[in-house]
């Protein structure tokens, strides 16, 4: 079955303790990215990548790393969260190149608290 | 820049009624666009899309939407609600291209729709 898969679902935490939200997809596509949804604002893009070893800043970046080393796998890395990052994150991947639509595939989400 | 607004953070319905959600976009380049359901505790679906072609989009589970560039549009309806309808409804817009920005969704702050018998 084609998905994209998070892990942990929720997750609480306490401030400065850093924690890794994982993502893999089995669906070999080059585009994969993060977003976090809050009330009020929808989903904002956290960060993206194109492919292996190519990553870049979306649209509200602070706080986060990411990292690319497999085609599959899109790792988002809090190294000192703090209760601001309380959200809902969600992972996604497409394709890229012609006839791509743009369409993203979302995994079911990860659910952070920070006290 | 490109940015969507959705008219109504909540939207209440009898079963069996129509309904209708508002997107407006602005985009300075053809839109691709997007809408996108989320039932409780899930991620997000896609219901349908618009890229080129046909401006009447139809949709799963009996939904459609319609591009109007004069208006710069996207509502999305359907014509008899169903209780299994409520959830939170994204609609979204892409830039387009081959170098990513096809991809780059930006979203409306979602509508909920709430079905009551």
């Amino acid at each position: 079955e084609a998905q994209v898969t998070q892990n942990p679902r929720y997750l609480i935490t306490v401030t400065g303790k850093k924690l890794t939200v994982t993502c893999s997809q089995n669906m070999n596509h080059e585009y994969m990215s993060w977003y976090r949804q809050d009330p009020g604002l929808g989903l904002r893009q956290i960060y993206y990548s194109m492919n292996v070893e190519v990553t870049d800043k979306g649209d509200v970046p602070e706080g986060y790393k990411v990292s690319r080393k497999e085609k599959r796998n899109f790792p988002l890395i809090l190294e000192s969260p703090s209760p601001n990052q309380t959200s809902l994150y969600f992972c996604a991947s497409s394709l890229l190149g012609q006839g791509n639509t743009g369409e993203l595939f979302f995994g079911e989400g990860s659910r952070l608290t920070v006290l | 820049a490109q940015s969507v607004t959705q008219l109504g953070s909540h939207v209440s319905v009898s079963e069996g009624a129509l309904v209708l959600l508002r997107c407006n976009y602005s985009s300075s380049v053809p839109p691709y666009l997007f809408w996108y359901v989320q039932y409780p505790n899930q991620g997000l679906q896609l219901l349908l899309k618009y890229t080129t072609g046909a401006t009447l989009v139809k949709g799963i589970n009996g939904f459609e939407a319609e591009f109007k560039k004069s208006e710069t549009s996207f509502h999305l309806t359907k014509p008899s609600a169903h209780m299994s309808d409520a959830a939170e409804y994204f609609c979204a817009v892409s830039r387009g291209g081959f170098s990513g920005g096809y991809n780059k969704l930006i979203f409306g702050a979602g509508t909920r729709l709430a079905v009551h018998p």
